[in-house]
């Protein structure tokens, strides 16, 4: 079966410094994976989506990058924190099961906050 | 742009009690998913519904894509059901929209 991984958990960062989320899938191959911020629990926002190694987009421009070093790798990075960066983030990828038919299955997520 | 709307935004039930969330969506559905996020934040997929009825145990949902919308029941709450409740969307482009969740308490 598939698995999701994300760490850290939980993190508290000061203002100014760099960051580095780690997500990792277990289970399938080629994923398409996606970050996504949630703040004050409600609305998830898509902040990048990758189909593949190297590959990324952003949906949003801001003070974050992405990366895809591996199939089943998916990094999201700052090298300079701000207060807005703290939310909820969520890794997730997406089953392919033909046209039109896809689920989607999501990390436990990494808790940041900025102070 | 394609707009994804959940109702209501907050429900407060007694342990027991019945309810309905519901999802419209202003365009075609390719897909449409329902997802539980539970107090500490995980995500938990509930159903994969493009069109039809489904059921799993206490919960149901059923999508009815002529009239654009997708409604989740659930029956008999307890309050491990609270958390919040998407749906998430997508149309032929595949692009993927969340709508803002349906909050649930469910008192003892």
């Amino acid at each position: 079966s598939q698995t999701i991984h994300q760490w850290p958990a939980t993190l508290v960062q000061p203002v100014g410094s760099p960051l580095s989320l780690e997500c990792t899938v277990e289970g399938t191959s080629n994923p398409n994976l996606y970050w996504y911020r949630q703040a004050a629990g409600r609305g998830l926002q898509l902040l990048f989506y990758s189909v593949g190694i190297g590959q990324i987009s952003s949906e949003v421009p801001q003070n974050l990058s992405a990366s895809r070093p591996q199939d089943r790798q998916f990094i999201l990075s700052s090298k300079k924190l701000l207060l807005s960066d703290s939310g909820f983030y969520l890794c997730a990828w997406i089953r392919l099961r033909g046209p039109g038919t896809d689920t989607q299955y999501f990390g436990p997520g990494t808790r940041l906050t900025v102070l | 742009g394609i707009q994804v709307e959940q109702s209501p935004p907050d429900l407060i039930l007694q342990e027991g009690a019945n309810s309905t969330l519901r999802c419209n969506f202003s365009d075609s559905v390719n897909n449409l998913q329902w997802f539980h996020q539970n107090p500490w934040g995980q995500l938990i997929n509930l159903f994969y519904i493009p069109s039809g009825t489904k059921q799993n145990g206490r919960l149901s949902a059923t999508t009815v894509a002529t009239e654009r919308y997708s409604l989740l029941y659930i029956s008999s709450s307890q309050t491990t059901d609270s958390g919040v409740y998407f749906c998430r969307y997508a149309g032929n482009n595949r692009k993927l929209i969340w709508g803002l969740g349906t909050s649930l308490a469910v008192n003892p």
